[in-house]
């Protein structure tokens, strides 16, 4: 079974609109902790956000929030105020608790239209 | 900031040639990692460390060999390269807790 599952392949949003990006996860374990990153088309990888499970408030980094839904296994990425810079593939991970690994979702290509 | 540091960032094997990708960390980090991204399939763990001295398989392993011979560098081998093998390879380091930190990426291509 799929640890991170995307299920956006690609999803558009206009400038300046909010738009949310789907990840479920699969796990076993109380502790674990999940994780979006950003790569631009110039191919860096960029860590966004982070949210512990024992975490009882969503995460949020500036216009990026993460809203947790434990019971549902969902960590959806909400990204408010959509710019161009925003236009991007976007990974969520997920590392399970004393584990080394980090699993990776097949990311959700992300375009703003202006 | 250096970070994470790869080399190359670019190579073209022939099947059958053998190759070594270095990755480097100035962060003084634990835990070393390789992974490979194509399309559509996000990134796959290949081989990580520990620390110095320790290696452990990741979901890929195969054709590929690592070593950590010092805290700082990471080694990736591809011993006879295949077609199946290209794709780009990313490396990532992390402390005890908290993210990873990423390099900018390998490109390889075997024809």
């Amino acid at each position: 079974a799929q640890k991170i599952t995307q299920t956006q392949p690609g999803m558009f949003v206009q400038e300046k609109e909010a738009v949310t990006l789907d990840c479920t996860y699969d796990t076993s374990d109380q502790s674990y902790g999940l994780f979006w990153y950003k790569q631009p088309s110039s191919g860096e990888m960029i860590f966004l956000i982070y949210q512990g499970s024992y975490d009882e408030q969503n995460a949020t980094e500036g216009r990026y929030s993460l809203n947790f839904q434990k019971a549902r296994k969902s960590a959806n990425l909400v990204i408010s105020a959509s710019q161009l810079g925003d236009s991007a593939m976007y990974f969520c991970a997920m590392r399970e608790g004393a584990g080394n690994q980090f699993y990776f979702g097949t990311g959700t290509s992300l375009t703003v239209i202006p | 900031n250096a970070g994470v540091t790869q080399t190359p960032k670019f190579r073209v094997l022939k099947t059958g040639q053998s190759m070594t990708l270095l990755c480097a960390q100035d962060m003084n980090h634990e835990y070393m990692y390789w992974y490979r991204q194509d399309p559509g399939m996000g990134l796959r763990l290949i081989h990580y460390s520990v620390g110095e001295g320790t290696t452990a398989k990741g979901e890929v392993p195969d054709g590929y060999n690592v070593s950590r011979l010092k805290k700082q560098n990471f080694l990736l081998g591809l011993e006879s390269a295949a077609p199946s093998q290209t794709s780009v390879y990313f490396c990532a380091s992390r402390k005890r807790a908290g993210e990873l930190f990423f390099g900018e990426g390998s490109r390889l291509t075997v024809l």
